[in-house]
C-alpha cells in the first residue's frame, strides 16, 4: 500500500512462512526495477533487479513479479527468516532517466520467532 | 559490505553553517550518486556524478553541490544549511550511468539545529 511519513506499511511474519511485499510504481517507461533491503543504521542493499522485458525473475529465495499492465512489481521471500526483517524499497528507473532510482515508500517486514 | 565508504558516519551542524560530506566508491566504479532520505521516506535523488561533471539532478536547490575526483570518489556540498536538510545522505556508485545495479554505502546522519 502508499503510505506518508512515517507511517510506513508493516508486514508481520511468523518465522519459516512466506512473505509477499508489494509495490505499485509510477512510471509506464520505466524498464528496470530494483528492490533494495535496508537495515538499521545502513545504507539500502541490493536484493534483486527485473528488466521490463521480464515478468518473473527468482534468485536465492526470492523471487520477483513484474506485472506491467497494472505497474504492479512483488517481491517473494520464501521461508523468511529472523534476519530478513528491515524495510524493503522498491525502485524504478524511467528509461530517460539512466540508472538514477525513483524510490517507493518503503514497506517493513517484522519477522515473529 | 559493498566498497562504498562514507565519511563523516554522523555530523551536527546548526542552520545557516555548510557541510561537506564524502564518498569512495567501489573499485572499478566511475559514477556516483547522491540520495537523500528523510526519516521514515525513501531515498530520493539529489545528483550523480560521472567523468568528473554532473549527469543528471533531481529536484533539490543550487546550495546542493557536489565534486568528482580523477580517482571517482565525490563530495556533498551543502550551503546554508536548514533544519529541514536534516537526513540521511547515501551515496552510491556503479559501472556506468546506464541501467546498471547501484550500491550504496552506510550514509552520513546529518542533523541540523
Amino acid at each position: 500500500g502508499e503510505s506518508v511519513g512515517l507511517h510506513l506499511p508493516t508486514l508481520s511474519v511468523q518465522e519459516g512462512d512466506n512473505s509477499i511485499i508489494n509495490c505499485a510504481y509510477s512510471n509506464s517507461a520505466s524498464d528496470y526495477f530494483i528492490w533494495y533491503k535496508q537495515e538499521s543504521g545502513k545504507g539500502p542493499q541490493f536484493i534483486i533487479d527485473i528488466r521490463s522485458n521480464m515478468d518473473k525473475r527468482q534468485g536465492q529465495r526470492v523471487t520477483v513479479l513484474l506485472n506491467k499492465t497494472v505497474k504492479h512489481l512483488s517481491l517473494q521471500i520464501a521461508a523468511t527468516q529472523p534476519g530478513d526483517s528491515a524495510v524493503y524499497f522498491c525502485a524504478e528507473t524511467p528509461r530517460e532517466y539512466g540508472n538514477k532510482l525513483v524510490f517507493g515508500a518503503g514497506t517493513i517486514l517484522r519477522v515473529k520467532s | 559490505e559493498t566498497g562504498v565508504t562514507q565519511s563523516p558516519t554522523h555530523l551536527i551542524k546548526t542552520r545557516g553553517q555548510q557541510v561537506t560530506l564524502r564518498c569512495s566508491s567501489q573499485s572499478g566504479h566511475n559514477t556516483v550518486s547522491w540520495y537523500q532520505q528523510a526519516l521514515g521516506q525513501g531515498p530520493q535523488f539529489i545528483f550523480q556524478y560521472y567523468r568528473e561533471e554532473e549527469n543528471g539532478r533531481g529536484n533539490f536547490p543550487p546550495r546542493f553541490s557536489g565534486l568528482q575526483f580523477p580517482n571517482y570518489s565525490s563530495e556533498l556540498n551543502v550551503n546554508a544549511l536548514e533544519l529541514d536538510d536534516s537526513a540521511l545522505y547515501l551515496c552510491a556508485s556503479s559501472r556506468s550511468t546506464g541501467n546498471e545495479k547501484l550500491f550504496f554505502g552506510s550514509g552520513t546522519q546529518l542533523s541540523v539545529l
